[in-house]
């Protein structure tokens, strides 16, 4: 069965720390894995795209890694500040005859002061 | 401003009553898909249309229906609405047919509340 699964379910960190976040995957056969950003009551954004070919992207502070070996990925924040709060969607698209895409249930992050 | 345009921002409606939500896909996007997310949960997909076809189907129930029209916009259909429908319903839009490379870009949805 096609699933993404995210860890932790949720987050506090202080201002200025760094923090991982997790997600495996059984999807197959692998296309691509995305991450997004979002805010409370906002719809998502886009933080990185990889395919199966690349292992790290990095969008700023952000930085994706990705094991298509292990099925891992994970979405380091570097220096998080209070603006990070928000939840962190990691989805995977397969080609199955057509592409399918899975949504991860996301890691909702509280950054504090 | 993501490009994504959904109307109406909040919509409040009675239980049995039918609502259609509205999606313009951004500019040059032929791809259009329907999520929901109910309080505190991940997105479900609903629904795709590619180019005014149907491209792929989620956990849409049988009262949903959606269409997409030449000019690409489009409209997502909720009847006998049940308080279970509450909910945020995001549209999102792609360049491709669906294989995510490009990634998705979301509007900022339409709050429905049902009462």
């Amino acid at each position: 069965k096609n699933q993404v699964e995210q860890s932790p379910q949720s987050l506090i960190i202080l201002e200025g720390k760094n923090c991982t976040l997790q997600c495996n995957y059984t999807v197959s056969p692998f296309s691509n894995l995305r991450w997004y950003k979002q805010d409370t009551g906002r719809g998502p954004v886009s933080l990185t795209i990889m395919t199966f070919s690349e292992n790290t992207k990095s969008n700023g502070r952000y930085t994706a890694t990705l094991d298509a070996d292990t099925k891992q990925s994970s979405l380091h924040i570097t220096a998080s500040q209070l603006s990070d709060s928000a939840s962190y969607i990691c989805v995977v698209s397969a080609f199955t005859g057509g592409f399918k895409t899975i949504f991860g249930a996301g890691t909702r992050l509280f950054v504090k002061a | 401003d993501s490009g994504v345009t959904q109307t109406p921002k909040h919509l409040i409606t009675a239980t049995g009553q039918r609502v259609t939500l509205r999606c313009s896909p951004r500019s040059g996007d032929l791809s259009v898909y329907w999520y929901q997310q109910s309080l505190d949960q991940g997105l479900q997909f609903l629904i795709q249309y590619y180019n005014g076809e149907e491209r792929a189907k989620g956990n849409i129930l049988e009262r949903f229906s959606a269409q997409q029209f030449p000019d690409l916009h489009s409209e997502l259909n909720l009847s006998s609405l049940e308080l279970g429908d509450s909910a945020l319903y995001f549209c999102a839009s792609s360049v491709d047919d669906g294989t995510g490379i490009y990634g998705y870009t979301f509007g900022s949805g339409t709050r429905l509340t049902v009462v």
